[in-house]
């Protein structure tokens, strides 16, 4: 059973389009968040939700939109998707301040 | 200043040598913190928590220095096995999980 799944794994998709991606784990974790690592290989945080609530918005642009229909999932929508865009997003979990766990990558492409 | 920050090298290095990595963290209040590895086009994976006290798994030590707000990694005898980047990550304050920019090591036969 994987831990932290996020799909789709790969994603291409023109300038201007909205996509979403989804994530779930199964760790019964409390806390779920997104990181964007770009081609320099940064991982940047991104959102961090803590049951369902928003704790961390970090400056990231109002086309993107996380949702958290329960504490297992939280999903990430883009709007108007633009080349700047492109990098690889993590899904990750913890518990109590505990380690991260990573879901395997959603390597986004605007063209 | 970063929140965390991390010399991101690269380190070369022949098999058998010791490395060590220093990741300097800006919040004293800071509560826990990892080092972690990530291979090329994969998800970072856990290698060490980092304890007050110190802590050793293997050829790994990682150490905490609350007064100076830094934590070290230190791989002792590297293997080839070794090459990656390795990251640091600290938890700020409230599961605000901040990585360092992440240090590549290649181990050379």
């Amino acid at each position: 059973d994987t831990a932290v799944s996020q799909t789709p794994k790969y994603l291409v998709t023109q300038m201007g389009n909205d996509k979403s991606i989804k994530c779930e784990q199964n760790l019964g974790h409390d806390t779920m968040y997104w990181y964007k690592q770009d081609s320099k290989k940064f991982l940047k945080i991104m959102f961090s939700y803590n049951n369902k609530e928003l704790i961390i918005n970090e400056t990231v642009p109002n086309r993107f939109s996380p949702k958290s229909p329960d504490k297992a999932h939280l999903n990430l929508h883009i709007n108007s998707l633009e080349l700047g865009d492109s990098a690889v997003y993590f899904c990750a979990s913890s518990h109590l301040a505990g380690e991260l766990f990573f879901g395997e990558g959603s390597r986004l492409t605007v063209l | 200043r970063k929140e965390v920050e991390q010399d991101p090298g690269p380190f070369n290095v022949p098999e058998g040598a010791t490395v060590a990595f220093n990741c300097t963290y800006s919040n004293s209040a800071s509560q826990s913190f990892f080092w972690y590895r990530q291979d090329c086009r994969k998800e970072p994976k856990l290698l060490m928590s980092v304890y007050s006290s110190g802590n050793e798994d293997g050829r790994f030590t990682a150490q905490l220095n609350r007064a100076s707000q830094y934590i070290s990694l230190l791989i002792r005898d590297s293997k080839l096995s070794d090459s990656a980047t390795y990251l640091c990550v600290v938890n700020l304050n409230n599961n605000d999980m901040r990585f360092g920019a992440g240090t590549r090591l290649t181990v050379k036969p």
